[in-house]
């Protein structure tokens, strides 16, 4: 199966920063790379599809880049209603998997 | 609008098995495929399988294989999916989500159910 592994595990951030969240991928995945953030108590939300693609309703300062197996999920400049746990997913072949998560604390 | 409810809270004992439901509306039932998606407590995400509501197939994750079971009903726009063999390391909140891709299992998921939490004790 195909392994995600992201970094950092954790990050504390103050608003108004800028925030990169990285996620690799054990073999060549092509654009099929999701991102998804998660509340606590929540279901997960997408931010991003296919690497780069933004999602309708999604604040315009997530971003994402990247291709192969090393991708990068962007935050322009930090909110406090960010402050959640973020997940990268890989829908190139099953069994479909996650990264381990990158839990964000706002300062 | 797009819904997926879930059924509610479960216990059960080890060895033991438990179904839980995902009601689908908002949407033409049999064009999305549905998936599972475990998450246990503190813990990151984990697939388990994903069911075509058309034709009824189904692929599971290899780990998983021989204990669930998904099923869906066309008449009631229902999926569900049981978990037999139960351990302690099942307890977990349970969502369903829908592959974004219509016609399709592959994908992101773009909409969630609320999470079914069960957990297994003694």
């Amino acid at each position: 199966e195909i392994v995600l592994t992201q970094s950092p595990d954790f990050q504390s951030v103050t608003p108004e920063e800028k925030v990169t969240i990285t996620c690799r991928a054990s073999e060549n995945i092509g654009s099929n790379l999701h991102w998804y953030q998660q509340k606590p108590d929540q279901s997960p939300k997408v931010l991003i599809k296919y690497v780069s693609q933004s999602f309708s309703g999604v604040p315009s300062r997530f971003s994402g880049s990247g291709s192969g197996t090393d991708f990068t999920l962007t935050i322009k400049s930090l909110e406090v209603e960010d402050a959640a746990t973020y997940y990268c997913h890989q829908s190139s072949s099953f069994p479909y998997t996650f990264g381990q998560g990158t839990k964000l604390e706002i300062k | 609008q797009v819904q997926l409810v879930q059924s509610g809270t479960e216990v059960r004992k080890p060895g033991a098995s438990v179904k839980v439901s995902c009601k689908a509306s908002g949407y033409t039932f049999t064009t999305y495929y549905v998936h599972w998606v475990r998450q246990a407590p503190g813990q990151g995400l984990e697939w388990l399988g994903v069911i075509d509501p058309s034709g009824g197939g189904t692929t599971y994750a290899q780990r998983f294989r021989g204990r669930v079971t998904m099923t869906r009903d066309t008449s009631t726009t229902t999926v569900y999916m049981e978990l037999s063999s139960l351990r302690s390391d099942d307890t977990a909140v349970y969502y369903c989500a829908r592959t974004a891709n219509s016609g399709s299992s592959t994908g992101l998921f773009d909409y969630w159910g609320q999470g079914t939490l069960f957990t297994v004790s003694s």
